[in-house]
């Protein structure tokens, strides 16, 4: 069984702060895959990143950077300088890479944020 | 331009009415998803059709039938549905790679169809 928790339901920062959405899994498969996306008021689930579990190097994407630790199951994504366009909600999820071509896609339920400005 | 459609995009329908969802991807993707987000719980997946063979089916009521006609579509026919089935439905897509091959990508989703069922 695997899980995704993302115990932040909804944050509210001022336009520029940073923020950081925090994301814990559980697993019982070696190899994984984990993701983010981003939910605007639109509805569709937008792709942000990928990230392998034999590969730990933390990722950054202009404003937007990754932390991933496996030793704590986490994997946290952190927005600097936030900008109004970044209010949405984010998802994290997980899928093993063992079940092969029977991906489980598992969320979380979701961090809402807010960008103030 | 997402590469997933989803029609319609909102639709209200009584618990003795048929209808059907519909997902549309133009990504040259190989297997298609139906999700289901409700409020406040995660978002659940309902069935996974890879190369038009439906692979997954997570214990969905059978008033939920999905057909594949081809790896481009994806419906989902509603019948004599409940309350407590109002949500958002989203369409996903993305490329299965087969043995010996690079893994799957990530998903591709549509913009979701709000259902309202009174």
């Amino acid at each position: 069984a695997q899980k995704v928790t993302q115990a932040q339901t909804e944050i509210s920062v001022v336009e520029k702060e940073d923020v950081t959405l925090d994301c814990v899994y559980e697993t019982r498969d070696t190899t994984y895959y984990l993701f983010w996306y981003k939910q605007p008021p639109s509805g569709e689930l937008v792709f942000l990143i990928r990230r392998n579990s034999f590969d730990e190097q933390n990722e950054i994407s202009g404003r937007y950077s990754w932390n991933f630790q496996k030793s704590t199951s986490s994997f946290n994504f952190t927005i600097t300088a936030s900008q109004v366009v970044d209010s949405a909600v984010y998802f994290c999820a997980l899928t093993p890479l063992s079940n092969f071509g029977n991906e489980k896609l598992t969320f979380g339920t979701g961090t809402r944020l807010t960008i103030i400005p | 331009e997402t590469g997933v459609t989803q029609t319609p995009r909102h639709l209200v329908m009584g618990m003795t009415n048929k209808k059907s969802l519909k997902c549309e991807q133009h990504l040259g993707h190989n297997a298609m998803y139906w999700y289901k987000q409700s409020a406040k719980k995660p978002l659940e997946l309902m069935f996974v059709y890879s190369l038009e063979e439906r692979v997954e089916n997570n214990s969905v009521p059978s008033r939920f039938s999905p057909e594949c006609p081809n790896s481009s579509h994806l419906f989902l026919h509603l019948h004599t549905l409940q309350p407590e089935d109002s949500a958002l439905y989203l369409c996903a897509s993305s490329l299965r790679s087969g043995p010996g091959q690079p893994l799957n990508t990530e998903a591709f989703f549509g913009q979701g169809t709000r259902l309202t069922v009174v």
